[in-house]
């Protein structure tokens, strides 16, 4: 069964540094997503990606971030100077189409999600 | 924007039993509301899902009901198993609307003792 593929699972990191986390979705998806789990919180999304652009992101999803598709098959979160505060699991996901498009078949706006890169932030 | 509240927090059933979990949202433009699993090391996997045109949906030992004027939607599982044991959540999402963003619960850890 395809999946979305997460690495690295755990990334330590220096509060400042950058840090990649990348994603490998389905190979037939469109639509791209992160979001992230802080310890203990809700699942909060973060940004959604579609066509090379971003199609929504959240309040959190401020300056530091950014997201990259650099080739045909990786999906990247950056965070440019790390915080205390952004150690969290991080989880990506994806879907098949736009659910403007598909509305209709459930099935294709399903979000698939990978397996999580835990982030901690020293 | 969507906030969905998601209860209990912790629960523990008996092998056999039933467990249910309930969830309310805010936004009454919600239509689409899925739920997912989250076992151990893995990332959360997709359950089951209820369109607002209908009322109840059941696969196998699972169903979901919702209740669109009271805005709640709830998991039922029944003859509940070991291999059941997991956090739960649920979400909700305007599938017509701005964007594809899920809006989930707090989670739900259910815990199925022999």
């Amino acid at each position: 069964e395809p999946e979305v593929t997460q690495t690295p699972s755990h990334q330590v990191t220096q509060m400042g540094q950058e840090v990649i986390l990348r994603c490998v979705p389905i190979s037939n998806h469109l639509y791209f997503y992160w979001y992230r789990q802080i310890l203990g919180q809700k699942v909060e999304f973060l940004v959604s990606f579609y066509n090379n652009e971003i199609s929504e992101k959240s309040e959190i999803f401020d300056d530091q971030f950014s997201v990259e598709r650099p080739d045909g098959s990786n999906f990247t979160l950056k965070i440019r100077s790390t915080k205390l505060e952004d150690s969290a699991m991080y989880f990506c996901a994806s879907s098949e189409t736009p659910s403007r498009r598909a509305s209709g078949n459930l099935a294709k706006n399903i979000q698939y999600f990978g397996a999580g890169t835990r982030l901690s932030v020293l | 924007g969507e906030n969905v509240e998601q209860h209990p927090s912790t629960l523990s059933v008996q092998e056999g039993d039933s467990a249910v979990i309930k969830c309310t949202y805010s936004d009454s433009a919600s239509n689409y509301f899925p739920w997912y699993k989250q076992e151990l090391g893995k990332g959360p996997q997709l359950i089951i899902d209820i369109r607002s045109n209908v009322g109840e949906k059941k696969d196998q030992r699972i169903a979901v009901t919702l209740n669109k004027t009271a805005k709640h939607f709830s998991l039922h599982i029944t003859e509940t198993q070991p291999e059941d044991s997991a956090v739960y959540f649920c979400a909700a999402r305007h599938l017509e609307g701005g964007g594809n963003k899920l809006t989930f619960g707090t989670g739900t850890q259910l815990k199925v003792e022999l």
